[in-house]
């Protein structure tokens, strides 16, 4: 049973609306990330954390911003949502093994409207 | 280059063998990793393998690597209708600190 929670589960929201979406994990990993999964399916990484005041640009461009305040806790924020910001977002942690086997949450699904 | 692709679907009927395969570009690959995604949720990890192997067995899970071909494959045996999801191959590169590349996802469909 995975001990990481995202919340909300489901978002609709009008445009130029403030977001954030909350990520938090029991595991004490030190390493978290977020991906942005588009409905055809591919992961992308947008953001990641090495530790806590750790935190770095994935791979894709995001227009949003994170924060790692607690090593628990990796808030995604949006201050103004567009459509294009519609998607799957899926939250996760890691220990500093040599696996670095990731474990994922149940994601937030986000509809700007 | 990182780009790690797998073929978008594969149907198969159920008590048949499924093999689901992934290419990848890098060959500085450490660790190759196979996760499962099941509707509306998160992502789950299946199995992984080191890069100096070449198979791992776990139950019904097979994985094949070659890395002459940046090839890796997840078989699954006597596949059930509670086996329809889609699955991921990722890689974690070295030198590229913990984050892992995801292939394109195949969606597994299990016919009866």
């Amino acid at each position: 049973e995975a001990d990481i929670y995202q919340t909300p589960r489901y978002l609709v929201i009008g445009t130029g609306k403030k977001i954030t979406l909350e990520c938090s994990q029991t595991m004490g990993h030190d390493k978290m990330y977020w991906y942005q999964q588009d409905p055809g399916m591919e992961l992308h990484l947008i953001h990641y954390s090495y530790g806590v005041n750790s935190t770095e640009k994935g791979d894709l461009s995001s227009e949003s911003t994170v924060s790692r305040i607690r090593t628990e806790h990796f808030p995604l924020t949006l201050e103004s949502a567009r459509p294009s910001h519609t998607s799957q977002y899926l939250c996760a942690s890691s220990v500093s093994s040599g696996a670095n086997v990731l474990t994922f949450g149940a994601g937030s699904r986000l509809t700007v409207l | 280059g990182e780009d790690v692709e797998q073929s978008l679907f594969l149907s198969v009927r159920e008590g048949d063998s499924s093999v689901i395969n992934c290419t990848y570009t890098d060959s500085s690959s450490t660790y190759l990793y196979w996760y499962k995604q099941e509707p509306g949720a998160g992502l789950q990890l299946l199995t992984y393998i080191f890069s100096n192997m070449d198979m791992k067995q776990d139950q019904r899970l097979t994985v094949l690597l070659n890395k002459k071909d940046k090839h890796l494959s997840l078989r699954i045996a006597d596949t059930q209708t509670g086996d329809s999801a889609i699955y991921f191959c990722a890689e974690k590169l070295a030198g590229g600190g913990n984050k892992l590349t995801f292939g394109t996802g195949t969606q597994l469909k299990v016919e009866l």
